[in-house]
């Protein structure tokens, strides 16, 4: 099975700055089409799950542009650009290139400071 | 407007079985794929299962693979997660969302499990 190993575990942030989140995989998410089905989750306190970020780097409909997704092979990263009060939460990257299993991250809890 | 309401959820003696649900609407559910995904308190997500948009496909995680049958029922817009032999450790919320690397998104709100005796 992929394992999907996301730092930090917690990410005390000031409001107006900028965070990140790395994502490493055990093994390659290349799919043979040259895809990467790597994908970034929102978890607010109390909500459901939200998608961010699909295949990488394509933001969701309605997900603000300070969210942006890079990287390749097997490392990923989710940044924020300038962190708001609505940004605490849970993220987690998930993989479904190398399933079943599909795996996700630990996650990485964003508070503010 | 997409959207998914599980149900079905609720406290369930260990080795007892529970059928969840979730109704689709909003969007063309025959043509996805679904999944269901479980969160147990506190803790991190963990997917459970998929199937294919016709049902032709289905796979499982290695902790509920011949406990739990994922179906579905595409003139009725809904999914479905049989889960028998429950376990303590199978306590969880329950959500049912969409393929994870389509353009369109969406997840439910959640059914939580509670296998307790």
């Amino acid at each position: 099975d992929v394992v999907m190993t996301q730092s930090p575990l917690s990410l005390p942030v000031t409001l107006g700055q900028p965070a990140s989140i790395s994502c490493r995989s055990s093994q390659s998410l290349v799919n043979s089409d040259g895809s990467t089905n790597l994908n970034w989750f929102q978890q607010r306190p109390g909500q459901s799950p939200r998608r961010l970020i699909y295949k990488v780097s394509n933001r969701d409909s309605g997900v603000p542009d300070r969210f942006s997704g890079s990287g390749s092979g097997t490392d990923f990263t989710l940044k924020i650009s300038r962190v708001e009060a609505e940004d605490v939460g849970v993220y987690y990257c998930v993989q479904s290139t190398q399933w079943p299993p599909v795996t996700f991250g630990g996650g990485t809890k964003v508070e503010i400071k | 407007e997409v959207q998914l309401v599980e149900s079905g959820g609720g406290l369930v003696q260990p080795g007892g079985s529970l059928r969840l649900s979730c109704a689709a609407s909003g969007f063309s559910f025959s043509t996805y794929s679904m999944n269901w995904v479980r969160q147990p308190p506190g803790k991190g997500l963990e997917w459970v299962s998929f199937i294919s948009s016709s049902s032709g496909t289905k796979h499982y995680a290695d902790s509920v693979k011949g406990r739990f049958t994922i179906s579905r029922d595409n003139a009725k817009n809904s999914l479905y997660l049989q889960m028998n032999s429950l376990r303590d450790e199978d306590t969880a919320v329950y959500y049912c969302a969409t393929a994870f690397s389509v353009p369109e998104s969406a997840w439910g709100l959640g059914t939580l499990v509670t296998v307790s005796s």
